[in-house]
């Protein structure tokens, strides 16, 4: 079946330092990717997303690209700020059924804390 | 914009009692979802629902859950006899279009608390 991996978190990084988020993923057939970002006391909201192989997704500074051969889709951001402290989760979508129904496949969750 | 609501925000209930989640998806969207959240684990899904009828359910969805779209507006998710174990955040999603491409709008989630 389909699966998502992602770093475990915490991530502590300082204002300003670059970041990486790794997620890679097993599924058959030819998932969409997803990033979703979950801010403290707040539901999930999406930050980007790629529906083909070497596509970019992008938002608010952040980007990931889809990469087939190695089936990744890392998050990066050249410069974080401590409005972006909240968990990211990397997602799938589509498998060997397809269609429209199709229910997310969550990674566990990266815990990203920015300090001033 | 529009938006995927839920209520309650948070609900408490003795274990073996019925509860009743309800959602407002995004108006036009056909395509409607509930997950759960564990507190720190992963958002997991329980399943999807499209014209009036179940498209897929996971493991954890057994007899003790149901779903409902009772008219044109909510979608509702029932558990029967709640357990400890059901203790978790649950959210509503809704999507427009067919297709894995197309994104799906989660709600603020229901936090419910089974004691």
């Amino acid at each position: 079946g389909n699966s998502v991996t992602q770093m475990e978190g915490p991530v502590t990084l300082s204002e300003e330092a670059f970041l990486t988020i790794n997620c890679t993923y097993t599924a058959t057939g030819y998932p969409s990717l997803f990033w979703y970002v979950q801010y403290p006391g707040e539901g999930l909201q999406l930050l980007l997303k790629a529906t083909k192989a070497d596509d970019k997704g992008s938002n608010k500074g952040f980007e990931a690209t889809y990469r087939k051969e190695t089936t990744s889709f890392h998050l990066e951001k050249g410069s974080v700020q401590v409005s972006d402290s909240a968990v990211y989760f990397c997602a799938l979508s589509g498998g060997p059924r397809g269609g429209g129904a199709d229910g997310l496949t969550f990674g566990k969750g990266t815990h990203l804390i920015i300090q001033p | 914009e529009p938006e995927v609501t839920q209520t309650p925000s948070h609900q408490v209930t003795q274990m073996g009692q019925e509860v009743i989640l309800r959602c407002v998806p995004i108006s036009n969207h056909l395509y409607f979802y509930w997950y759960r959240q564990i507190l720190g684990q992963k958002v997991e899904f329980l399943v999807s629902f499209y014209n009036n009828e179940i498209s897929e359910k996971s493991e954890i969805f057994d007899d003790q859950f149901s779903v409902e779209r009772p008219d044109g507006s909510n979608f509702t998710l029932k558990i029967r006899s709640t357990k400890l174990e059901d203790s978790a955040m649950y959210f509503c999603a809704s999507r427009k279009l067919a297709g894995r491409t197309d994104t799906q709008y989660f709600g603020p989630g229901t936090r419910l608390t089974v004691l």
